[in-house]
């Protein structure tokens, strides 16, 4: 099992402020990384697939970065809104594998008005 | 989207006794299933992969006795936990993958099991 590492455990911020999370992984056999959000009571739903060194998406106020060859992507969140407020995993395959992921503990993540 | 349905939400069961989780995908098809569990404040921890019409595959120290793993079509997986003991409380989640190789996860609501 490879460890995935995020940080910070746990952020509160108020509305309209902007920030960002950190994951960091295993740089060697890198395969793809996964950002997922989690709100309470809820299923976790996907935000980002990612797999090219460099490559940034984005989703609304949402962005993520990636970094494989020092092994770590950033989740941003532009002008956080009380919906931003959840636990944002990140998730990396096991080695030889595609879709068996490892998670990070996550960043529980507070917006408040 | 893709959605995941996972009953039940929330169980309470004395010790000893045997309780089912169902997880199905409810319009697409789901070739592959992965079983996690969460205690407090870890992460999610691969349990078992299931994969239609075959055995699921165990991760290590997962018992398969006491986790019965069953995927007898393309849109149901089930997870008995057998016997069940106040060790075994714990947040058991499902998540579904269609065919695609690298593709994201579709994620059930999970299931807080409580064993008294």
């Amino acid at each position: 099992i490879l460890n995935v590492e995020q940080s910070p455990q746990s952020l509160h911020v108020q509305e309209g402020d902007s920030t960002n999370f950190t994951c960091s992984f295993p740089s060697s056999n890198f395969y793809a990384l996964h950002w997922y959000r989690w709100e309470t009571a809820k299923s976790p739903e996907a935000l980002f697939v990612m797999t090219l060194n460099g490559d940034e998406k984005k989703k609304g106020r949402i962005s993520a970065t990636l970094n494989t060859k020092e092994g770590y992507s950033y989740l941003y969140i532009k002008g956080s809104q009380p919906e931003d407020s959840a636990t944002y995993l990140c998730a990396f395959p096991y080695t030889g594998t595609a879709s068996k992921l490892t998670f990070g503990t996550g960043t529980r993540l507070q917006v408040t008005l | 989207g893709a959605v995941v349905s996972q009953h039940p939400s929330w169980v309470i069961c004395k010790s000893g006794t045997s309780v089912k989780i169902e997880c199905r995908s409810l319009d697409f098809q789901a070739t592959t299933m992965f079983w996690y569990r969460q205690f407090p404040k870890q992460s999610l921890m691969l349990m078992a992969t299931s994969n239609e019409g075959s055995k699921a595959t165990y991760e290590q120290g997962v018992e398969k006795d006491k986790f019965l793993i069953n995927h007898a079509s393309l849109t149901l997986s089930t997870l008995t936990v057998t016997s069940a003991h106040p060790e075994d409380s714990s947040f058991y989640i499902c998540s579904a993958r269609r065919r695609q190789k690298i593709e994201k996860l579709f994620f059930g609501s999970g299931t807080q099991l409580s064993v008294l």
